[in-house]
C-alpha cells in the first residue's frame, strides 16, 4: 500500500515570498493533516480535512496561509507572504474517520521549508 | 486546555541499556494513547496504541503502559539498538477525535 506522498521536500525561499505544498494521502483515508513542526518541538495541527471540508483550522495563520482539498484527495498548503519564523517542516497526515476510533494518523515524509 | 508533556527532553544511553520515557497528559474525555517514534527526516510512525482498559501493550522490544488514573503512560525500550536513536512523541486522544502532541524526548543510542 503507498504511503502518503509530500512534495517537495525541500523548499528554500526568501522572506515575504510565496510557497505551496503538496500531499497525496493513502487511497480512501478521508481525513487529512497538515502539521508544523518546529525543530526539537512535536507537530502542531495548521488545518484538519474530512473529505474536502474544513473540520479545524483554529490553529492556521489565515492571514498568510491557506490548504484546499479539492475532490477530498489530494492537498495543497501555501504560505503567502513566508516569514523567517514559517522554517519548519510541514507535515501532512491522513487516517480513517477519527471520529469513529480510527484515529492512526499516516505521516508523509514532511517538507523542510528554510526562509532565509 | 488539553496538554501533553513529554520528559526527557533528550536522553542518551548506550547501546543494549534499557531506558523509559514518560508521558503525561490531562485531555479529556480520554479515549487513547499513541506512541509514535519518528526518525530524522521522516514522518512519525506509530508504535503502540492503549485505550482506557489497557495498562499495557508491546511492540517487539518496546512497552507502553497506561495509568489512566494518574494519567501517566510510560515507553520502555529494552536492550536498545543503534536504530532506536529517534524522537518519541507521545498522542492522546480525545472521543471528540481530535489529538493532542507532546513535544518527544529525543533519544541517542550510542555505541
Amino acid at each position: 500500500e503507498a504511503g502518503v506522498a509530500q512534495s517537495p521536500r525541500y523548499k528554500i525561499i526568501e522572506k515575504r515570498q510565496s510557497v505551496a505544498f503538496w500531499c497525496n494521502p493513502i487511497s480512501g483515508h478521508a481525513t487529512l493533516y497538515w502539521y508544523q513542526q518546529i525543530l526539537g518541538q512535536g507537530p502542531k495541527l495548521l488545518i484538519q480535512f474530512q473529505n474536502n471540508g474544513v473540520v479545524d483550522d483554529s490553529q492556521l495563520p489565515k492571514d498568510r496561509f491557506s490548504a484546499e482539498r479539492l475532490k477530498g484527495v489530494d492537498s495543497t498548503l501555501k504560505i503567502q507572504p513566508a516569514k523567517l519564523e514559517d522554517s519548519a517542516v510541514y507535515l501532512c497526515a491522513s487516517s480513517l474517520d477519527p471520529r469513529e476510533g480510527y484515529n492512526e494518523q499516516f505521516f508523509g515524509p514532511g517538507t523542510r521549508l528554510t526562509v532565509l | 486546555k488539553n496538554q501533553v508533556e513529554q520528559s526527557p527532553q533528550s536522553l542518551i544511553i548506550l547501546e543494549g541499556k534499557n531506558c523509559t520515557l514518560q508521558c503525561n497528559y490531562t485531555v479529556s474525555p480520554f479515549s487513547n494513547l499513541r506512541w509514535y517514534k519518528q526518525d530524522t527526516g521522516r514522518g512519525p510512525v506509530s508504535l503502540t496504541i492503549m485505550t482506557f482498559s489497557e495498562n499495557t501493550k508491546s511492540n517487539g522490544r518496546y512497552t507502553a503502559t497506561l495509568d489512566a488514573d494518574t494519567k501517566q503512560s510510560s515507553l520502555h525500550i529494552t536492550a536498545s539498538q543503534l536504530s532506536d536513536s529517534a524522537s518519541y512523541i507521545c498522542v492522546v486522544s480525545a472521543y471528540s477525535g481530535k489529538s493532542t502532541f507532546g513535544d518527544g524526548t529525543t533519544l541517542t543510542v550510542k555505541p
